[in-house]
Parts: C-alpha cells; structure tokens; sequence
C-alpha cells in the first residue's frame, strides 16, 4: 500500500508570498493532519482534516490555512509569507482520527522564506 | 499548557547495549502514546503505540506505560548503529475525536560500533 505523499518537496519562496502545499493519505484514510517541524520548536500541530472537515486546531495565525477535498487529499496554505514560516512541513494520515489511530507521516515539504 | 518532556540528550550507546529514552506528560487524560524515530533529513516513522498500563513488545523494542506516573519509555535492546536517529514522544488526549499529537523535543541516540 503506497504512503502518505506531498508535493512539491522542496519550495522556496520569498517574503509576502503564498504557498499551496498538497498532501495525500494512505488509501482509506480519512483524517489527515498538518504540523510544522523547526529546530527551535520541534513538531507543532497545525490543524485535522477529516471529512473535509477542519475538526482540529492549534496555535497557529489565521495565515495558515487548509481543507480537504472529498478523496481525503488535502491542501494547505500559508498567505503573507514571513521569514519564520522556513520549515518542514509535514502531514500525517491516519484512518479515522481519534486518539486510537495511528497517525502516518509523509515525506514532508520543505520551505524556505528569503 | 499540555507538555511532553523528554530527558535530555544526546544518548550515547556502545553496540550491543540497551538504551532507554524516557518521556513524562502533563496532561493526565491522555489516553495514546507513541514512539516516532527520525533519521535526519526524514520525516517521523513511527515504531511503536501503547495505550494501557504496561509493556508492549516488538522485536528489539519495549515500550513502557505508567499512567499513575506519567510516564512513558522505549528500551531498544541490543542496540545497532543503524537505530542512531531522533526519537520522538508523542501524546493523544482521550476526549472526543481529538487526534492532536503533542510531541516532545526528542532525544538523539548515537550508537558507537
């Protein structure tokens, strides 16, 4: 069974930019979540998709945005791009979400804001 | 402010040894745990879950749970220098249908040949 994917892998975008990262799950899953990876902070939640449904959300401005279409895939999006924003960007899949289910990472995308 | 600690690294091992990476949480409704590894460069692999009190084994790995304490652990038992990566903690509340993981900082483990 084929993994988690996203695209693209790397992007590199300058300041006040926006950027459209792309996510797809694990066959049959059905949640997918986002988080941010930088060295300073480690790995922070984003938000949970499932259903196309947003049902989770962390800390993060409203710049960082998502939503799911109906084959489970998923987007992101950042608007306003700051220099802070350079990290990895990584979304996991899991089968129905909830605290029982795995959770799945894909390869992640990289973004660098210069 | 829910928090996942692990203890401090890196964590040096010879071959062949045990190591063992220790995390403890805040929140005490947490109800799934889990273990991702991550070489650098790579995403987060996950190698183990636990969800009840007690040890779960999986070949070289075991994860240890105690809720009463707030703790979770891994032992990998005889230790190979291809285990040399970031280990991460990660914790799952247990209300509703939130999946949010809170993950700890990590803990590099080195393992000297």
């Amino acid at each position: 069974k084929a993994g988690v994917t996203q695209t693209p892998r790397y992007l590199i975008k300058t300041r006040g930019q926006q950027v459209t990262l792309s996510c797809s799950p694990i066959s049959g899953h059905r949640s997918v979540s986002w988080y941010q990876q930088t060295p300073g902070q480690g790995l922070q939640f984003l938000f949970e998709y499932f259903s196309e449904t947003q049902r989770n959300k962390g800390n993060f401005p409203g710049r960082f945005s998502g939503r799911q279409f109906s084959n489970s895939r998923s987007e992101m999006n950042v608007s306003t791009l700051e220099l802070g924003d350079s990290a990895l960007y990584l979304c996991a899949s899991s089968l129905e979400g909830g605290t029982l289910y795995e959770q799945y990472f894909g390869p992640g995308t990289r973004l660098t804001v210069t | 402010q829910k928090e996942v600690e692990q203890n401090s690294g890196p964590l040096s091992v010879p071959e062949g040894a045990i190591a063992s990476l220790n995390c403890t949480y805040s929140d005490r409704v947490s109800q799934s745990f889990f273990w991702y590894r991550q070489y650098s460069g790579k995403s987060p692999e996950l190698i183990m879950s636990i969800y009840s009190n007690g040890d779960k084994e999986d070949g070289r790995f075991t994860a240890q749970l105690n809720k009463a304490s707030q703790y979770v652990s891994l032992l990998i038992r005889d230790s190979q220098p291809s285990d040399s990566a970031t280990y991460l903690c990660a914790v799952s509340p247990g209300s509703g249908a939130n999946s949010k993981l809170t993950f700890g900082k990590g803990i590099t483990l080195s393992v000297r040949p």
